[in-house]
């Protein structure tokens, strides 16, 4: 049973346009979301989180949306850059501050043409 | 800064061996997880620990498995009598826990495990 799921495994756009990864997840314990970025043979880079009593946070190019009522959350790239290309891993966790483990998604791979 | 070290990057070793992997957090953090990834997965939580204390281990984690912290720094991770089954990337992440907010673990690049 998947608590973290997304549902593209591939998302190709050209650069210079928007990227939007997609996120769902079934645990209303959740309260902590993150995104991480992984490249081959590297492990997952930290990107960008948002707690659950927020519904967007920002960080340069990356901004992260949270729909608690839907229990979705989605990842925005813009602009991007063929930089960006690399698996994206949408991960939750519970407990507030107190966050033990995260559950990931099983990954996007983004891909973006020059 | 360093960033979170684990060492070796790849081992491969033959069924039924012992492995043992090590993970050097970052300095400042307290916790440490370890997970596992296979292909076309994302990692897959095995245990954490709040400076030497074992605070949760998955079902994952069979009896196999064993992970210390003995001095709340460095941890290691050993599988006994591997099983082809034991092929993944180990991965290793810290992060510091006892702020107000809660903060993000950051990854090591993984221990690739190969089981001939």
């Amino acid at each position: 049973d998947q608590q973290v799921k997304q549902n593209s495994p591939s998302l190709s756009v050209q650069e210079g346009r928007i990227s939007i990864l997609n996120c769902d997840y079934t645990n209303s314990m959740f309260d902590y979301f993150l995104w991480y970025k992984k490249y081959p043979a590297e492990g997952p880079t930290f990107l960008i989180s948002i707690s659950s009593i927020k519904d967007k946070n920002e960080d340069g190019r990356f901004t992260v949306f949270l729909n608690k009522s839907a229990k979705h959350l989605s990842l925005h790239i813009v602009p991007s850059q063929p930089g960006d290309s690399a698996v994206y891993f949408c991960a939750a966790s519970a407990g507030g501050v107190s966050q033990g483990n995260l559950i990931f998604g099983k990954g996007t791979k983004l891909s973006v043409k020059p | 800064d360093t960033g979170v070290s684990q060492d070796p990057r790849h081992k491969i070793t033959k069924r039924g061996q012992n492995v043992t992997f090590r993970c050097d957090p970052i300095s400042e953090h307290n916790r440490l997880y370890w997970y596992r990834q296979t292909l076309g997965q994302g990692p897959e939580f095995l245990t954490y620990f709040q400076n030497e204390a074992q605070l949760e281990k998955s079902r994952l984690l069979s009896d196999r498995f064993s992970a210390e912290r003995p001095k709340g720094s460095f941890s290691t991770l050993e599988i006994q009598r591997t099983e082809q089954g034991d092929s993944a990337m180990y991965l290793c992440a810290s992060s510091l826990a006892g702020s107000l907010i809660p903060q993000p673990q950051h990854f090591g690049d993984g221990t690739r495990l190969s089981i001939l």
